[in-house]
């Protein structure tokens, strides 16, 4: 079984600075996807980035993006230019077939 | 935008009583999920459904729990006698693909079940 592991349960940024969320995993598969969930305090799911194992280039979203080391297993999110908007909850997820497993959880908070 | 459409947003039950929560999800979507969030703790995966069978479940998804696409549009999470500790968020998802094939997994906004 594939399990995803979030060490920080809670991370604060000063606006406009960057902020660093680390994910490991652990997998036996060559080929996955991963993801960024945040979950906002109205507890939507929202994707954030994904990552597609077999891709060495790092995906990047506006001011989000991740650093990939597929040998490490590792999958961190960086957020740059922190904005009040980004405070939530982030999910790292691992892809399995049919199913995200999820990790832990990091709450940012971004301070004015 | 398309989005997944949950409802209600909120349920209230009382312990013992049985309770269907309903979800529409993208039109063109094939594959459709169910997981669920206690509060405070991680999402977890319930069960996956595709072409009106389920392709695959987590241990939570006991004989209590059963999903059903009853009319091609709707996709329904039935608990048949609910116990305190179903009181959870419950998420509706769908994708195009399978998100092992890189199906983008599209999420409702969730349904919020309280048993008492």
């Amino acid at each position: 079984a594939q399990t995803v592991t979030q060490s920080q349960p809670e991370m604060s940024v000063q606006e406009a600075e960057t902020v660093t969320l680390s994910c490991t995993y652990d997998t036996s598969e060559n080929n996955y996807y991963l993801f960024w969930y945040k979950q906002p305090p109205s507890r939507q799911m929202i994707l954030v980035i994904r990552q597609e194992a077999y891709k060495q280039q790092n995906a990047t979203e506006n001011r989000f993006s991740v650093n990939f080391q597929k040998a490490a297993k590792s999958f961190s999110l960086k957020i740059s230019d922190s904005q009040l908007g980004d405070t939530a909850m982030y999910f790292c997820a691992f892809m399995n077939d049919y199913k995200l497993s999820f990790g832990a959880g990091t709450t940012v908070t971004v301070r004015a | 935008e398309p989005e997944v459409t949950q409802t209600p947003s909120h349920q209230v039950t009382q312990m013992g009583q049985e309770v269907i929560l309903r979800c529409v999800p993208i039109s063109n979507h094939l594959y459709f999920y169910w997981y669920r969030q206690i509060l405070g703790q991680k999402v977890e995966f319930l069960v996956s459904f595709y072409n009106n069978e389920i392709s695959e479940k987590s241990e939570i998804f006991d004989d209590q729990f059963s999903v059903e696409r009853p009319d091609g549009s709707n996709f329904t999470l039935k608990i048949r006698s609910t116990k305190l500790e179903d009181s959870a968020m419950y998420f509706c998802a769908s994708s195009l693909d399978r998100v092992g094939n890189g199906g983008w997994l599209f999420f409702g906004s969730g349904t919020q079940l309280s048993v008492l």
